[in-house]
């Protein structure tokens, strides 16, 4: 079954861009049939959507944080990527990348769920 | 900024049965979006529990069970196990697109 996984550095420093990536494994990112998303929570906190891209590479942002986010998908790699700008202590979260299924996938009351989630990874944001 | 609101904790003891409520809006529940639930284990990340309402996954048990109505969704636990201690989350369909709800924690007394 497909598992995703977070990778990237635990400590970035006020100011600079925080930088992840999600590796797909058990089944290809290339396909119509899903959205990969980032979703982060803070410590003791609740869940934060941040946004989601297709494959196709068509991107949807969080209104809150879109002037900072990119999220970019490399399939050849089997991968998708965060990138999050001038961050401060506010953006220390723990980080997860889930997969959303589109019309395309059955039972389509599934749509617009979190089907697969990676095991997450913490960021904290500190000089 | 969550615009799904649930209460902050509920509690019950083994065997009891106890629900959360989900409130939302006529721009995401009252818009006929469907809801969907996850269960965060301590220290894990979240897992869908519920989609589309009422449907659950394979291999969760079916004393969970989720509803509902206009601008309100409800998850219930009967039959309520130590296992079950947990963070549980709301989450639908919105001009975001996706928004959670606040988060609420049960308790196994």
């Amino acid at each position: 079954q497909v598992q995703l996984q977070e990778s990237g550095p635990g400590l970035v420093k006020p100011s600079q861009t925080l930088s992840l990536t999600c590796t797909v494994s058990g089944g290809s990112i290339n396909t119509d049939s899903y959205f990969w998303n980032w979703i982060r929570q803070p410590a003791g906190k609740g869940l934060e959507w941040i946004g989601r891209i297709s494959t196709s590479g068509s991107t949807n942002y969080n209104p809150s944080l879109k002037s900072r986010v990119t999220i970019s998908v490399d399939t050849s790699k089997n991968q998708f990527s965060l990138k999050l700008r001038s961050v401060t202590a506010a953006d220390t979260a723990v980080y997860y990348c889930a997969r959303a299924p589109t019309l395309l996938v059955e039972p389509t009351a599934i749509v617009g769920s979190f089907d697969v989630w990676g095991q997450g990874t913490m960021v904290t944001v500190s000089s | 900024q969550s615009v799904l609101t649930q209460p902050p904790s509920v509690s019950g003891a083994p065997g009891q049965r106890v629900t959360i409520s989900c409130t939302g809006s006529s721009s995401n529940l009252g818009a006929g979006y469907d809801v969907h639930w996850y269960q965060q284990l301590p220290g894990t990340a979240p897992k869908l529990l519920i989609y589309g309402n009422t449907h659950r996954p394979s291999g969760v048990p079916d004393r969970f069970s989720g509803s509902k109505s206009g601008t309100s969704a409800s998850l219930a636990i009967t039959g309520l196990q130590a296992e079950d201690e947990a963070d549980y989350y709301c989450q639908s369909y919105d001009s975001s697109p996706y928004v959670f709800g606040t988060g609420t924690k049960v308790t196994v007394l």
